[in-house]
């Protein structure tokens, strides 16, 4: 069965490192997107791609980059990361048309 | 600013009954709505949409309805089980899919 796959699913780090979260899709999906969930602010748009070489900021994308080199492929990079990106990680993706579907998160703490 | 707000944090209902789950959008350009149910330690999972052109889109228990006009989107569950209890999220599409808050529904045996 096609899926969508998010790792690891817990990370601790600490302050100024760089951490990647790495998220796999088996769908063919052009669509891909990551999104952070946290308390009072739902699910927020981090960065977005809508095919291999596409990458687009989204509401949050302050201290993140993606990169897409192939259609399965869309990791997240917190440049050198903040206890303000402690949060749950969740990448999604989708056809042209349709809903989204959502892999399992990533908790990331940074202390 | 919050394209996507969903007022109600949380909604207890007892079993057997409706729930109803509400959300506001202020963006007319929105041409794809869905609402997803998500557990503790678990992604969103889709539950049902509809495109902009309906009003009313039902799948068994669950019915959503479209009032455009009001930029209103409200989610029906009938009857309510204590399966349902989980966040909701609604979720309205123009190229990127824009999420609300969500409410937390607990649905009392």
């Amino acid at each position: 069965d096609a899926e969508i796959t998010q790792s690891p699913r817990h990370k601790i780090t600490e302050t100024g490192r760089q951490v990647t979260l790495a998220c796999h899709q088996t769908w063919n999906h052009n669509n891909m997107f990551w999104y952070r969930q946290d308390l009072g602010h739902g699910l927020r748009l981090i960065h977005y791609s809508y095919g291999v070489q596409d990458t687009n900021k989204g509401e949050v994308s302050d201290g993140y980059s993606v990169s897409r080199s192939n259609t399965e492929d869309l990791p997240l990079t917190l440049e050198s990361a903040a206890s303000s990106q402690t949060s749950v990680y969740f990448c999604a993706s989708g056809p042209n048309t349709g809903e989204l579907f959502f892999g399992e998160g990533s908790r990331l703490t940074v202390l | 600013d919050q394209q996507v707000k969903q007022n109600s944090p949380s909604l207890s209902v007892q079993e057997g009954r409706i729930s109803i789950l509400n959300c506001d959008y202020t963006n007319s350009m929105f041409d794809y709505f869905l609402w997803y149910k998500k557990y503790p330690a678990e992604g969103p999972t889709f539950l049902i949409s509809i495109s902009s052109i309906k009003d009313k889109n039902e799948d068994g228990r669950f019915t959503v309805f479209l009032n455009k006009s009001a930029k209103h989107l409200s989610l029906h569950i009938v009857p309510s089980q204590p399966g349902d209890s989980a966040v909701y999220f609604c979720a309205a599409s123009v190229g990127q899919f824009y999420f609300g808050t969500g409410t937390s529904l607990t649905v009392i045996p």
